[in-house]
């Protein structure tokens, strides 16, 4: 699986939009984007994923870059709910349950 | 229902006790795992079941001991812990075999444990 890179931290007003950044810069062609965040002291909750096209949901936007090196989160009118750390994961799907790691992420703090 | 319940949600243990954690899900999911959670760090995966068969677990301990009795439980068994061993654990599932949807984990709310 594909090594991802994000800044530890990152700050947000809340109503703007928040931009998290994400390198892979060795990913294949069969793996897969995935973001997930924590907000404190719950489990990890699956936010979005792509391959190629950018994807959108009723949580975010998923931006990946035409040579798949880099991807950007996108959380278009950020509140303080979405403070949490935001862990971006590359991985190729697998037949069976799979090794799912989670690096340091990106702690994102939104202020009022 | 779209949820994963963990119970109990805390659980304090000396180190001579048997206890269990247990997870639940009627997602139809079948990939259950165990994930552990050290304060400010991030998810460590433990053990990973696959159609109710243990299928990964990353040279944890055997004083954690994973159990999965069906389709919709899973059990984790801890007995002689050691107080570093104090953490969070999470249990997620997923579909085992879909693609790109193999890798979309529903996490329980976790159980927080303190060994004593």
């Amino acid at each position: 699986d594909a090594k991802t890179t994000q800044p530890p931290s990152m700050d947000c007003a809340e109503g703007r939009a928040a931009n998290l950044p994400c390198n892979h810069s060795t990913i294949s062609g069969n793996e897969y984007v995935y973001w997930y965040r924590q907000i404190h002291s719950q489990g990890p909750q699956y936010i979005i994923h792509g391959l190629k096209n950018n994807e959108t949901n009723e949580m975010a936007s998923l931006i990946i870059t035409e040579d798949r090196k880099s991807s950007t989160l996108i959380l278009p009118h950020a509140t303080l709910r979405d403070t949490a750390v935001y862990y971006c994961i590359v991985k190729g799907w697998e037949t069976s349950g799979s090794r799912l790691t989670f690096g340091e992420g990106t702690q994102l703090t939104v202020n009022p | 229902d779209t949820e994963v319940t963990q119970t109990p949600k805390h659980l304090v243990m000396g180190m001579t006790n048997k206890k269990s954690l247990k997870c639940e899900q009627h997602m139809g999911h079948r990939a259950m795992y165990w994930y552990k959670q050290k304060a400010k760090k991030p998810p460590e995966l433990m053990f990973v079941y696959s159609y109710e068969k243990l299928s990964i677990n990353e040279s944890v301990p055997s004083r954690f001991s994973p159990e999965c009795p069906n389709s919709s439980l899973l059990n984790l068994h801890l007995h002689a812990l050691q107080p570093e061993d104090s953490a969070l654990y999470l249990c997620a599932s997923s579909q085992a075999s879909f693609r790109s949807g193999a890798n979309v984990l529903t996490f329980g709310a976790g159980s927080r444990l303190t060994v004593l």
